[in-house]
This record gives C-alpha cells, sequence and structure tokens, in this order.
C-alpha cells in the first residue's frame, strides 16, 4: 500500500532560522504531490503542489518544495522561519491510478521560537 | 468567491444520539470529501462524493454515511455516537487540476460526544 511518512511530529526553529520538513512517500510512478498548512482552529490550506512540471515548486508564504523521483522526497523548506508560520504541516500523496484519492502524512507541526 | 462553508462550526451531543453536518462547497466544485481529525488519529479520510455519488470510502464503521445533493452541497451523518466520535469533522470540495485533486478545506465542525 502507499504510504506517506513526515519525519518528526514536531519541528522547533528559532525565528529566522531556516525551516526543513519532510516528507518520503511509497511509490513506483512518480505520484501528485501537496503541502497543506493548518492554522489552529481552522481547515486546512493548499501551500503548494507538484503536478509533474518543475521539480521545484514555489507556493505561499515563501515556502517550496523540491520533487526528487530518486530519494522519494518532497521535503518542504523556507530560508528564514517567521512566527506566523507556527502550524502543522501536511504532506499528502495522490498516485496516478488512485481515482484522486489523496494519501496523508501524519503531520508536522512546526514551533517557532523566539 | 466564497469558500466552503461548515455548519455548525461547534456542537455537543451525548452518546448515542446522533449528528448531521453539513458542508457547501466552492460554487462548481462537483466533488466533495470528508475528514475526521483528532490528536491521536490524525486526519482519517472517510468518504468523498462526485456529483452525488460517492467515489472513494475510508475504513469507518457504518455508523458514519454521507450524501452529496444536487447541488453539490453534501450532509455526513453519524449515528448512535461514541465518546470516541469527538473530533474535527473537515470538508473539502475539489476540482481536478492538472489532473491533481487540489483540496479547499473549511474551518471544520467541532463535535464534542459526552
Amino acid at each position: 500500500a502507499q504510504s506517506v511518512t513526515q519525519l518528526g511530529s514536531h519541528v522547533s526553529v528559532s525565528e529566522g532560522a531556516l525551516v526543513l520538513l519532510r516528507c518520503n512517500y511509497s511509490s513506483s510512478v512518480p505520484p501528485y504531490l501537496f503541502w497543506y498548512v493548518q492554522y489552529p482552529n481552522q481547515g486546512l490550506q493548499l501551500l503548494l503542489k507538484y503536478t509533474s512540471a518543475a521539480t521545484l515548486v514555489k507556493g505561499i508564504n515563501g515556502f517550496e518544495a523540491e520533487f526528487k523521483k530518486s530519494e522519494t522526497s518532497f521535503h518542504l523548506t523556507k530560508p528564514s522561519a517567521h512566527m506566523s508560520d507556527a502550524a502543522e504541516y501536511f504532506c499528502a500523496v495522490s498516485p496516478m491510478d488512485s481515482n484522486y484519492q489523496l494519501i496523508w502524512g501524519a503531520g508536522t507541526k512546526l514551533i517557532i521560537k523566539p | 468567491k466564497a469558500g466552503v462553508t461548515q455548519t455548525p462550526r461547534y456542537l455537543i451531543k451525548t452518546r448515542g444520539q446522533q449528528v448531521t453536518l453539513s458542508c457547501s462547497p466552492i460554487s462548481g466544485h462537483r466533488s466533495v470529501s470528508w475528514y475526521q481529525q483528532t490528536p491521536g488519529q490524525g486526519l482519517q479520510f472517510l468518504f468523498e462524493y462526485f456529483s452525488e455519488t460517492q467515489r472513494n470510502k475510508g475504513n469507518f464503521p457504518g455508523r458514519f454515511s454521507g450524501r452529496q445533493f444536487s447541488n453539490s452541497r453534501s450532509e455526513m451523518n453519524v449515528s448512535t455516537l461514541e465518546l470516541g466520535d469527538s473530533a474535527l469533522y473537515l470538508c473539502a470540495s475539489s476540482l481536478p487540476v492538472d489532473g491533481a485533486n487540489v483540496l479547499t478545506f473549511g474551518a471544520g465542525s467541532r463535535l464534542t460526544v459526552l
């Protein structure tokens, strides 16, 4: 069965530091890939998506992610963390033959230290 | 344009009761998905409706059911509520973009079962 692994249920970084949230998937065929963010007491919001175009994908709020087929990874990065980035981040995969169904990672809570 | 609207936002029920949650998708979106989110289990897929038909289904007991109307609005129902049903229920609507199912989420309905 397909799976998505997000390394670290909690990641803590200092304000201004690099943010790196890891996502690995299991799929023999490159799927569609997504990162969503959930702020407290809100629903999820799309940050960015990979749909087999450019491997480096830019999203909202200064985030970007790089699709690496050889590593089956889609890690999310931001050069400089802001306090407002504190939220939970979810990686999701939609295999090509999944009838549009998404497989979700467990989520990573990003904590920003002042 | 208006986002995904979920009602009610908060509700409290007692064990054994039933509950109906409503979701109004973005205009033009024909797919509606439902998710259960709890601190312990994370984001769990319940089901997806497309053009009034259930297209995908997660691994939840039959107490959880849903439907979609001709205007794409959707409802989910949970019968014989259990304490473990306390959760944030999220609805998402979508319109495939580049073959990928890009979800737009509502703010959720927070159910507390006492």
